[in-house]
């Protein structure tokens, strides 16, 4: 299968600080990517779409000035968390499609702000 | 009505049981579906496709009924290793996924 990664894969951060998290595929090109959220024993939960070139799509719910998507390339997207508060800690999970029907995940980040 | 629903679970087996599970959703017009695993603290991982004619991989068996917007998942013989949760996942649009909440299986020794 195809490999997509992302980095980092922990961090901890202090409440008000902003976090960066990036979303690669090694080895395609992704024209689309996803990003996720996953709260403990929960499923996760689609946070928005990111297509290269242009605007994410945000979920009702996500606030796009808080989650900043940049998909600046077909294989690399980031999701930068401003202003991180401890409501914000959680897995966060990209994927990336190769064709409609092909989704890899990478392996998520899990981001803890004290 | 949520988009996708599961069983709820937990299902605890012991090893070499069979186990079901599964799964319904809303939207008529979803296209493709997929049964993911997800380990603890970690991505999903793709268990298998699902097809309108049903399939099997191994001890694994998916089944997609249309008509009635269901699918299942049978696990037979169960291994130790089959412990996760497992989720439904439906593609209504040919591009996003929507993901069940999941049914944790744990098989006991």
């Amino acid at each position: 299968g195809a490999v997509v990664s992302q980095h980092p894969s922990w961090v901890i951060c202090k409440s008000g600080t902003s976090v960066k998290i990036e979303c690669r595929s090694l080895d395609f090109q992704a024209t689309t990517m996803f990003w996720y959220r996953q709260f403990p024993k929960q499923s996760l939960m689609l946070m928005a779409t990111s297509n290269e070139g242009s605007k994410a799509t945000y979920e009702q719910g996500v606030e796009k000035d808080k989650f900043l998507i940049n998909h600046a390339s077909l294989t690399l997207s980031t999701l930068t968390v401003t202003s991180a508060h401890p409501e914000d800690s959680s897995f966060y999970i990209c994927s990336a499609t190769r064709t409609v029907n092909e989704q890899f995940f990478g392996p998520g980040t899990r981001l803890t702000v004290l | 009505r949520k988009e996708v629903e599961q069983d709820p679970g937990p299902f605890n087996v012991p090893e070499g049981a069979t186990v079901a599970f599964n799964c319904t959703y809303s939207n008529s017009a979803s296209q493709s579906f997929f049964w993911y695993r997800q380990d603890c603290r970690k991505e999903p991982k793709l268990l298998m496709s699902v097809y309108s004619s049903g399939n099997e991989d191994g001890r694994f068996t998916a089944q997609l009924n249309r008509a009635s917007q269901y699918i299942s998942l049978l696990i037979r013989d169960s291994k130790l290793s089959d412990s996760a949760t497992y989720l439904c996942v439906v593609n209504w649009n040919g591009q996003n996924f929507v993901f069940g909440p999941g049914t944790r299986l744990s098989v006991l020794p």
